[in-house]
């Protein structure tokens, strides 16, 4: 079963307007960390934000927040007043504790294209 | 500035051809790790590291591999490459304080296989 699902494959939307990126997750570990990232057309990869699970507050980051609802598993990132620039690849990723990895699992990812 | 760095950025190679990508972070993270990224099977982790000379396997380790001498050095060795192995790598490295933490990610090398 998928660990991290990102339901939309890609989105238009129109400079300036607010973009909502999908996230839900499924662990069933009590503490755990939730990631995005953007990945632009030159492919280097870019931390947005985090959340802890035990975080009570949404995180926030600039133009970057995450509506976190840990009873629903979900992590949807919330891009206000988007611009050209954030025309990329966005994932969304969580880590789990044990396992010994401590690495993430990555969602499949949104495109996201903002139009003028 | 903290950064990770990777070298090469990016590499052309044929079957066999003993290769090394280098990963350095200036960061002192105890933790590394290294992940490769194809069309639809998303980033997946090869390699971790929890401090020096501690090292294990991720999810898809079979065909590289690593080694941890000093904190800041994570090389990703591949031995024999093979086409497969075409990808686009990324290390990373991570650091936790309280309830913050964050994965840093190299610029990636873009590897491919003949």
């Amino acid at each position: 079963a998928q660990k991290i699902t990102q339901t939309q494959p890609g989105m238009f939307v129109q400079e300036k307007e607010a973009v909502t990126l999908d996230c839900t997750y499924d662990t069933s570990d009590q503490s755990y960390g939730l990631f995005w990232y953007k990945q632009p057309s030159s492919g280097e990869m870019i931390f947005l934000i985090y959340q802890g699970s035990y975080d009570e507050q949404n995180a926030t980051e600039g133009r970057y927040s995450l509506n976190f609802q840990k009873a629903r598993k979900s992590a949807n990132l919330v891009i206000s007043a988007s611009q050209l620039g954030d025309s990329a690849m966005y994932f969304c990723a969580m880590r789990e504790p044990g396992g010994g990895a401590d690495g993430l699992t990555f969602g499949k990812g949104t495109h996201l294209i903002i139009q003028p | 500035e903290a950064q990770v760095t990777q070298n090469p950025r990016y590499l052309i190679t044929v079957t066999g051809k003993k290769l090394t990508v280098t990963c350095s972070q200036n960061m002192n993270h105890e933790y590394m790790s290294w992940y490769r990224q194809d069309p639809g099977l998303g980033l997946r982790q090869i390699y971790y590291s929890m401090n020096v000379e501690v090292t294990d396997k991720g999810d898809v380790p079979e065909g590289y591999k690593v080694s941890r001498k000093e904190k800041r050095n994570f090389p990703l060795i591949l031995e024999s490459p093979s086409p497969n192995q075409t990808s686009l790598y990324f290390c990373a490295s991570s650091w936790t304080s309280g309830n913050q933490e964050t994965q840093y990610f190299g610029p990636g090398t873009r590897l491919l296989v003949l």
